[in-house]
C-alpha cells in the first residue's frame, strides 16, 4: 500500500524557517517524481515544487522561487522541502504527492505550516 | 497556464447530472486532471489525461476534452460526491489547479 506522511509542520515566525519531510513506503520511491501542494485555510489548492527521480529536474513555483527548495533522499524514502524567510502567505497545509505519468495519484494527509507572530 | 473552472459552486440533489467545466488559458493537449478533496482530507485524483478514469473511481465520473476545454460529469450524484472538485494541468510548469467547484446539496 503506498503511503506518504508528512511531518515538520508547525508555528514559526515571519522570516524563519521549517523543514517539511515527507516519508515514502509501499513504492519504489527512487522511481517516480514527487511533488509538494499547499492549501491556505479555506483556499484552493497552489502547486508548490517537484522534482524528478534522480533529482535532476526541479521546479518551483513564483511565489516560492528563491525561498523554498525541494530535495530527497531516494536511499531514505523520503522527500523534504526547506523553507525558508516564511511570510504569513505561506500559511497553509502542505502536501506531499507521487507522480505518476504526469498526474499526481497518490496523496499525503498533510502537515500545517503556520507563520505569525 | 491559467485554469478557470466554472461554476465556484453549485447546489444539486441525489441523482441529479452535474456538470463542472474547466478552461485553460492556452492549449495543454491531453494533459489535464481531475481531483476531489473533501473536507479535512487529501485530495483524491478521479480523473487523468482528461478522460481516463483512475481505478476504483465510480464509473458515474466521466471527463472529457482536450486543448483548452474540459469537462468533468458526474452522471447521477450520490450523497458521498458532495465536495470540492479541482482540475490541474500537467502540461508545463508551473503545474496550475482550477479555483474548485463546490458541490452543495440542495
Amino acid at each position: 500500500e503506498v503511503q506518504l506522511v508528512e511531518s515538520g509542520g508547525g508555528l514559526v515566525k515571519p522570516g524563519g524557517s521549517l523543514r517539511l519531510s515527507c516519508a515514502a513506503s509501499g513504492f519504489t520511491f527512487s522511481s517516480y517524481s514527487m511533488n509538494w501542494v499547499r492549501q491556505a485555510p479555506g483556499k484552493g489548492l497552489e502547486w508548490v515544487s517537484s522534482i524528478s527521480s534522480s533529482s535532476s529536474y526541479i521546479y518551483y513555483a513564483d511565489s516560492v522561487k528563491g525561498r523554498f527548495t525541494i530535495s530527497r533522499d531516494n536511499a531514505k524514502n523520503s522527500l523534504y522541502l526547506q523553507m525558508n524567510s516564511l511570510r504569513a502567505e505561506d500559511t497553509a497545509v502542505y502536501y506531499c504527492a507521487r507522480e505518476f505519468r504526469q498526474v499526481l495519484d497518490y496523496w499525503g494527509q498533510g502537515t500545517l505550516v503556520t507563520v505569525s507572530s | 497556464i491559467q485554469l478557470t473552472q466554472s461554476p465556484s459552486s453549485l447546489s444539486a440533489s441525489v441523482g441529479d447530472r452535474v456538470t463542472i467545466t474547466c478552461r485553460a488559458s492556452q492549449g495543454i493537449s491531453s494533459y489535464l486532471a481531475w481531483y476531489q478533496q473533501k473536507p479535512g482530507k487529501a485530495p483524491k485524483l478521479l480523473i487523468y489525461a482528461a478522460s481516463t478514469l483512475q481505478s476504483g473511481v465510480p464509473s458515474r465520473f466521466s471527463g472529457s476534452g482536450s486543448g483548452t476545454d474540459f469537462t468533468l460529469t458526474i452522471s447521477s450524484l450520490q450523497p458521498e460526491d458532495f465536495a470540492t472538485y479541482y482540475c490541474q494541468q500537467l502540461n508545463s510548469y508551473p503545474r496550475t489547479f482550477g479555483g474548485g467547484t463546490k458541490v452543495e446539496i440542495k
